[in-house]
């Protein structure tokens, strides 16, 4: 079936890091591609976005890639500081309006070593 | 930016307790509002799609009955979960926007003793 997916389950990097965290998503349909990320106790905090047109979008620190060919999403984390210490969650939007839902991936665990 | 409240942060009570969990978004108004359920280190997994005015839709595999929506208004849904047990225990989150990407609630943590 469809479903959206992380490699890895937990990610250790040392403080001032790069960090890359990937996503895999098998529904070529998808065309909207979010980052999240979640904090103890708290609900998922948007990151960064990309729609199916772009391979590449930057924001502050961050930077998402799409690679459409083989089905991989990557957030990437300049470095890294101990407040990114989070779950990161990557989730997949097939119709792309507010009303329509997300399927989320199964998130990875980021640990910042001072 | 927009901002999703969710209420009660936490909940502790009895089994056989029906519990109501609101989700308001507070500065924009959401016709379509989405509620979740995680548990412990795991992902988002979707219940149901909250729609205003109508009824909701749920996923396979969630007990209409059990988790009771209501979105009664623009900015307010809530799910109630009926004669709760402690299979029921989890984090429910709530996420609403006007357009993508959804914003999200807090979550409420449930217990069932």
């Amino acid at each position: 079936g469809e479903s959206v997916g992380l490699h890895l389950p937990t990610l250790s990097v040392q403080e001032g890091d790069n960090s890359i965290i990937n996503c895999a998503y098998s529904n070529s349909a998808s065309d909207y591609f979010i980052w999240y990320k979640q904090e103890s106790g708290k609900g998922p905090q948007f990151i960064i976005d990309i729609r199916s047109n772009m391979d590449k979008r930057q924001g502050q620190r961050v930077t998402v890639l799409l690679n459409k060919t083989v089905k991989h999403l990557s957030l990437q984390i300049a470095a890294t500081q101990p407040g990114d210490s989070a779950v990161y969650f990557c989730a997949e939007n097939f119709l792309g309006g507010a009303n329509s839902k997300l399927t989320f991936g199964k998130g990875i665990t980021l640990s910042v070593r001072p | 930016g927009a901002v999703v409240s969710q209420h009660p942060s936490r909940v502790i009570c009895k089994s056989g307790t029906s519990v109501k969990i609101e989700c308001r978004s507070l500065d924009f108004q959401a016709t379509t509002m989405f509620w979740y359920r995680q548990f412990p280190k795991k992902s988002l997994m979707l219940m149901a799609t909250s729609n205003e005015g109508s009824k909701a839709t749920y996923e396979q595999g969630v007990e209409k009955d059990k988790f009771l929506i209501n979105h009664a208004s623009l900015t307010l849904s809530t799910l109630t979960v009926t004669s709760a047990h402690p299979e029921d225990s989890s984090f429910y989150i709530c996420s609403a926007g006007v357009r993508q990407p959804q914003h999200f609630g807090d979550g409420t943590r449930l217990s069932i003793l």
